[in-house]
């Protein structure tokens, strides 16, 4: 099975902060990944695709790069609606799998 | 608009059974890949079981594979999860999700408790 590995665990920001996240495959998945957000309570959002594609109406300061084993979610300018679990997917080969999540909390 | 709801989940004892159902509707059910997900009490997110649009390839994670069959009835618009054996371990929300690799849409889940 394919690990997916993020980092931090979690991250305290501010408002209007550029946030990083990154998510590293255990072997290499070529452009195979997404990324999700989940708020509390709620299922997740897809954001990014492909490792790079702007999921449909997601707001454009989500930003997804990378390839191989090495990915990284942007998030250029913090909102208030962007506190919440980030995880990301690797849908290279079953069985697909998750990351483990990455907090973004209010600093 | 498109639409995921799951029922069927609730309280069931170690060793017992319970099947999950997720009702489509606002896409073309038949022509889409379906998947199970599930999410234990304040944990991360584990793929559970995927089936093909015609329902002639299914995968299983190991974790629930030979407890658990997915399935479809693409004539009412629905997928199932027919989950036995279960175990404490199994305790999650179980959320039905649209996917062919990406989860574009999602249920609002449901949740299965196993206790005693």
């Amino acid at each position: 099975d394919i690990q997916m590995t993020q980092s931090p665990s979690s991250v305290s920001a501010s408002v209007g902060d550029r946030v990083t996240i990154t998510c590293r495959a255990s072997q290499g998945i070529s452009s195979w990944l997404a990324w999700y957000q989940q708020k509390p309570g709620k299922a997740p959002k897809l954001l990014i695709y492909a490792a790079f594609s702007l999921q449909s109406g997601v707001p454009s300061r989500f930003s997804g790069s990378g390839s191989g084993t090495d990915f990284t979610l942007t998030i250029s300018s913090l909102q208030p609606e962007d506190f919440a679990t980030y995880y990301c997917q690797q849908a290279n080969s079953f069985p697909w799998t998750f990351g483990q999540g990455t907090k973004v909390e209010i600093k | 608009e498109v639409q995921l709801v799951e029922s069927g989940g609730g309280l069931v004892q170690p060793g017992g059974s319970l099947r999950l159902s997720c009702a489509a509707s606002g896409f073309t059910f038949s022509s889409y890949e379906m998947n199970w997900v599930r999410q234990a009490p304040g944990k991360g997110l584990e793929w559970v079981s995927y089936i093909s649009s015609s329902g002639s390839t299914i995968y299983y994670a190991d974790s629930v594979k030979g407890r658990f069959t997915i399935s479809r009835d693409n004539a009412k618009n629905s997928l199932y999860l027919q989950m036995n054996s279960l175990r404490a371990e199994d305790t999650a929300v179980y959320y039905c999700a649209r996917a062919g690799h990406y989860f574009d849409y999602w249920g609002q889940g449901t949740l299965v408790t196993v206790s005693s």
